[in-house]
């Protein structure tokens, strides 16, 4: 069964809508959860790293004031796109990730739909 | 970045026969190579890990990574029309074990 629940599956909204979604890891303590983003036909790509507790961290391009994270506790994390337009609209996916060498579990994704 | 290089493809083999997926990869400090398949509209999904040259069976999946030549590899006996999928290989990058991904090749099994 699935061990990162994600939350909502899809979404459909207006031009300057914010939209929160939500992971959750099921079974385990996530030390630290990644949000993923990934355009059709494009791999994912890595948008922040987030740490229980701690401010995320951003990769390169992505703006943090636009996509807010909280990562509060170690089963939940996230992430909330302020103000979303249609370049917004894409498939962003979060994984949660434990310890050691072990590997990420990722959520079902969400479809997010600016119109 | 470093980067992690697969053909897009697509690539075609029919039922029954082995897929040979490929993948390497910039980064000679890499210690964990992944294999995830995505179907369309979805999330990915893991396939295999390896952390060691050599090979890794699982079922029908093998793994296969030669750290020396920076290459790693999957292959899927007995393939099956479920397993069209696009396949991405990844590897931790050095701060966090966030995942860097390949673009993906897209694999398609007829029957």
């Amino acid at each position: 069964g699935a061990v990162v629940s994600q939350h909502p599956s899809r979404v459909i909204c207006k031009s300057g809508t914010s939209v929160k979604i939500e992971c959750r890891s099921l079974d385990f303590q996530a030390t630290t959860m990644f949000w993923y983003r990934q355009f059709p036909k494009k791999s994912l790509m890595l948008m922040a790293t987030s740490n229980e507790g701690s401010k995320a961290t951003y990769e390169q391009g992505v703006e943090k004031d636009k996509f807010l994270i909280n990562h509060a506790s170690l089963t939940l994390s996230t992430l909330t796109v302020t103000s979303a337009h249609p370049e917004d609209s894409s498939f962003y996916i979060c994984s949660a990730w434990g310890q050691g060498n072990q590997p990420q579990h990722f959520g079902d994704g969400t479809r997010l739909s600016i119109l | 970045q470093k980067e992690v290089e697969q053909n897009s493809g697509p690539l075609s083999v029919p039922e029954g026969a082995i897929a040979s997926l490929n993948c390497t990869y910039s980064d000679r400090g890499s210690q964990s190579f992944f294999w995830y398949r995505q179907y369309s509209g979805k999330s990915p999904e893991l396939i295999m890990f390896i952390y060691s040259n050599g090979d890794k069976e699982d079922g029908r999946f093998t793994a296969q990574l030669n750290k020396a030549s920076q290459y790693v590899s999957l292959l899927i006996r007995d393939s099956q029309p479920s397993d069209s999928a696009t396949y991405l290989c990844a590897v931790f990058l050095n701060s966090g074990y966030a995942l860097n991904f390949g673009k993906g090749t897209s694999l398609l099994v007829t029957p």
